[in-house]
């Protein structure tokens, strides 16, 4: 049981240039989120997807894209990276009657330059 | 909308000392409170929760209770050690007025980073 998965751990883009950050969850959770974490921010929510075939936005989206694949597989696509989107990205998943508790994985860091 | 505050930081304690990072949140439904706890370079992790008024989670030696008179939920620990050097980060799920369906959305204070010293 590995719990949630995120690929890749380190990314370096130059700006302008796209990629995928995959994550993968094996608890059979419903819900799915992505967040970015910056110094002194917090976590700000960008995408979830409440159940498989469903996505929305969250606080942060512009920039961002994602695909809820199945029920294990949430990405989050970036078309055309910017500076500013440099940050620590994680994916977390939550189940039905879990009073909200999520499960986060290990981190995304993306560097753009 | 919701939001959580929590104390400026970092903290810097001796180890043994007695901890408490402040929290106080502002909601529209009933919401749980949470406390996640991130280790250099991992993801973050549940420490301690609590769904309703006057409930106490605690865990490891950590405790926070609801109190929804003053809306806080705050962090203590009575004698801290090393390895608790961490960013804490409080959190809240409200449920809010549709139907109670807030689909596990958690909304973040913006962490507390603890460093203790031997």
């Amino acid at each position: 049981n590995a719990g949630v998965t995120q690929t890749p751990k380190f990314q370096v883009l130059k700006t302008g240039q796209s990629m995928t950050l995959q994550c993968a969850q094996d608890m059979n959770h419903n819900s799915m989120y992505w967040y970015r974490q910056d110094p002194g921010m917090g976590l700000r929510l960008i995408y979830y997807s409440a159940s498989e075939g469903t996505t929305d936005k969250g606080e942060v989206p512009n920039g961002y894209n994602v695909s809820r694949l199945n029920k294990r597989e949430f990405s989050l696509r970036l078309e055309s990276a910017a500076p500013s989107q440099t940050s620590v990205y994680f994916c977390a998943s939550t189940g039905l009657g879990s009073y909200n508790e999520q499960f986060f994985g290990p981190g995304t860091r993306l560097t753009v330059l | 909308g919701d939001s959580v505050t929590q104390m400026e930081g970092p903290v810097t304690l001796s180890e043994e000392a007695f901890l408490t990072i402040n929290c106080t949140y502002t909601a529209t439904g009933y919401p749980s409170l949470f406390w996640y706890v991130q280790y250099p370079g991992e993801g973050l992790q549940l420490l301690l929760k609590a769904t309703k008024a006057d409930d106490k989670g605690s865990n490891k030696g950590f405790e926070a209770t609801y109190r929804k008179e003053t809306t806080s939920f705050h962090l203590e620990k009575g004698s801290v050690q090393v390895s608790d050097s961490a960013v804490y980060f409080c959190a809240l799920s409200d449920p809010g007025n549709a139907g109670g369906t807030s689909y596990g959305k958690l909304t973040f204070g913006q962490g507390t980073i603890l460093t203790v010293h031997p």
